[in-house]
């Protein structure tokens, strides 16, 4: 399975706008970039998914390079409720859709 | 819609006791996960099902045994408790598990202690 690297923390302030890296060298061409969250003492909870072209939904844009080797995800504006645990994923093509979770990026967010 | 939800919220077993978790769904979604969470860890899988009556193992199913004999429901089995199966377990469901329709919705947690 592609592994992927992503910063141990991050901080931001309240309602500026946040840039998660994270690095999937391995990737391979069918491999879907998923993220999901953390919130403190919950379950995780789905972010935002892509392949090629980035994405942008109600909670967040993703951002894909070209080569498909690294990708960023961007919260508009911080809040506080942000504050979490992003989980950056590569899910191959195939039909269990098991994900496999690395360390993720814990984010902190300034008021 | 409830969504994912787990039982108990909280357990402690001493060491070799035996104890059944529950995750049920009302979403009617096809496949079915179980992952655990050590302390500063990401999730990892531990079995998984992608049907009523079918299971399969993930990456750490040792200790484990699951059933899914209702499409709504995933059972997590722990025979013989140990001390390093302290840790919090976490239920998730997904309508498929192609990659488009991949979103899982996870349930709140249960918190295992074993002494």
């Amino acid at each position: 399975d592609a592994k992927t690297t992503q910063p141990n923390s991050m901080e931001s302030n309240e309602e500026e706008p946040v840039h998660l890296p994270c690095n999937h060298s391995t990737i391979s061409g069918t491999d879907y970039i998923h993220w999901y969250r953390q919130l403190p003492s919950q379950g995780p909870e789905y972010v935002i998914h892509g392949l090629t072209s980035n994405v942008n939904n109600r909670m967040a844009s993703l951002a894909i390079a070209e080569d498909r080797k690294s990708s960023t995800l961007i919260l508009h504006r911080a809040t506080l409720r942000d504050a979490a645990v992003y989980y950056c994923i590569l899910n191959f093509s195939s039909n269990t859709g098991k994900l496999i979770f690395g360390q993720g990026t814990t984010l902190q967010v300034k008021p | 819609n409830a969504g994912v939800t787990q039982t108990p919220k909280f357990r402690v077993l001493k060491t070799g006791q035996s104890m059944t978790l529950l995750c049920a769904q009302d979403m009617n979604h096809e496949y079915m996960y179980w992952y655990r969470q050590d302390p500063g860890m990401g999730l990892r899988l531990i079995h998984y099902s992608v049907g009523e009556g079918t299971t399969a193992k993930g990456e750490v199913p040792d200790g484990y045994n699951v059933s899914r004999l209702k499409k709504q429901n995933f059972l997590l089995g722990l025979e013989s408790a140990a001390p390093s199966q302290t840790s919090v377990y976490f239920c998730a469901s997904s309508p498929m598990g192609g990659t488009i329709d991949n979103e899982q919705f996870f349930g709140p947690g249960t918190r295992l202690t074993v002494l």
